[in-house]
């Protein structure tokens, strides 16, 4: 069983609308995390989120992006109105304890047309 | 904040060659991931080594904490290999959201 799963794997949307991408990390991870690669750059961080609240969060996670985590096992980020600078590669990570290593999903590639 | 660099940038082998990629972090951190980056985008977890020397198969790594840097080889390159290498860091605060190097692109010919 991997430890992160993400879907979708490709998710294409027209500028403008809304995006949800979901993670499902194991059950006794709590530290989650949500990265972002544009197309040949390196990966960076956007949001880390523990005892369900956002610990903390880069400039790239502005008023547009949101997470939570509704049911104890999904981990969602959510993009209120995307835009072409959006489309990039998004990760999720998890891990049971800070000071261990993170876990990925395989990502969900976003593509914004 | 913390800067990674990584070297080469770029690194292209013949099938069956060794390689070495150097990673340098710029303050002292308590642990350090190597990810491989396949052609198809995943992001493959192949260490996690905060100081010493781990091995794996045909890769190993080595960490030495007190000088800033890791290093991660690479034997008996095979084409299955290529993709974008990563070194990550975590920033000692809070929840320790990790740091990725500039990445070295490895790509392995037949």
């Amino acid at each position: 069983e991997p430890e992160v799963t993400q879907t979708p794997s490709h998710q294409v949307t027209q500028m403008g609308q809304e995006v949800i991408l979901r993670c499902v990390p194991i059950s006794n991870h709590l530290y989650f995390y949500w990265y972002r690669q544009i197309l040949g750059q390196k990966v960076e961080f956007l949001v880390s989120f523990y005892n369900n609240e956002i610990s903390e969060k880069s400039e790239i996670f502005d008023d547009q992006f949101s997470v939570e985590r509704p049911d104890g096992s999904n981990f969602t980020l959510k993009i209120r109105s995307t835009k072409l600078e959006d489309s990039a590669m998004y990760f999720c990570a998890a891990t049971r304890d800070s000071n261990q290593p993170q876990h990925f999903g395989d990502g969900t590639r976003l593509s914004i047309l | 904040g913390i800067q990674v660099e990584q070297s080469p940038p770029d690194l292209i082998l013949q099938e069956g060659a060794n390689s070495t990629l150097r990673c340098n972090f710029s303050d002292s951190v308590n642990n350090l991931q190597w990810f491989h980056q396949n052609p198809w985008g995943q992001l493959i977890n192949l260490f996690y080594i905060p100081s010493g020397t781990k091995q794996n198969g045909r890769l190993s790594a080595t960490t030495v904490a007190t000088e800033r840097y890791s290093l991660l080889y690479i034997s008996s390159s095979q084409t299955t290999d290529s993709g974008v290498y990563f070194c990550a860091v975590p920033l000692n605060t809070g929840f320790q959201k990790l740091v990725f190097g500039t990445g070295t692109r490895l790509l392995v010919s037949p």
